[in-house]
């Protein structure tokens, strides 16, 4: 298993503002995930991120509005850029073990004015 | 592409009842998972299953993999409050990447 934290665990921003979400993890992991989540359904994958790459996105998220960084093995950032209403959600980051399991982060929950 | 069919969708029932989640999908997995999720924390994993007819047990709750490795349940055996929460199943098959069921919020009434 992993311990994971994620910094904020909340926070309100306005309407053209950017916003950088901290993933920690206590140990070294090659991949790391990041979602998104509406209170009360399920995941979506914005992208995944290995050390020393680009992020891989899925289809509907770009690099320009979702900027990812994986500096070391145990930590990644998601920055939620020029946010509007639309972007106000849960935000998880994730690590996958070798059995495919995952283990997350406790979210951050973003609301945009 | 992969889908994952998870239902009921929502499920509200009083406590000492019974009650089941499936998915389903018409693909095979190498593994499922169900994670259960409270408000203000991530997912966190109650079991995975691995092998096509396999039934786990954790407490209350019974996890099965169908036989053909497309669908699981999950049982929950006179349910408490504390059961309350978003349960989600998860398929691996073969890639990295996990496919999501849609989830199923469920409220154990005392």
């Amino acid at each position: 298993s992993a311990v994971i934290s994620q910094k904020p665990s909340r926070d309100i921003c306005q309407r053209g503002t950017s916003l950088t979400i901290q993933c920690q993890v206590d140990s070294q992991v090659t991949m790391m995930f990041w979602y998104r989540q509406q209170p009360g359904q399920s995941l979506t994958l914005i992208a995944t991120a290995n050390q020393g790459s680009e992020a891989t996105y899925e289809s509907g998220f770009v690099i320009d509005k979702f900027p990812i960084s994986r500096p070391n093995l145990t930590f990644s950032t998601l920055t939620v850029s020029n946010m509007s209403p639309e972007d106000s959600s849960i935000y998880l980051c994730s690590v996958q073990t070798s059995r495919d399991e995952q283990f997350f982060g406790p979210g951050t929950r973003l609301t945009v004015l | 592409t992969q889908l994952l069919e998870q239902s009921p969708q929502f499920l509200s029932i009083q406590e000492g009842e019974n009650l089941t989640v499936y998915c389903n999908s018409s693909s095979v997995f190498s593994s499922l998972q169900w994670y259960r999720q409270e408000p203000g924390e991530g997912p966190v994993l109650l079991v995975t299953v691995v092998t096509g007819g396999e039934v786990k047990k954790l407490k209350r709750l019974t996890f099965q993999f169908g036989d053909a490795r497309k669908d699981s349940s999950l049982h929950i055996t006179a349910a408490q409050p504390g059961d309350t929460g978003l349960y989600l199943c998860a398929g691996a098959w073969g890639n990295y990447q996990l496919i999501w069921g849609a989830g199923t919020k469920l409220i154990i009434k005392p």
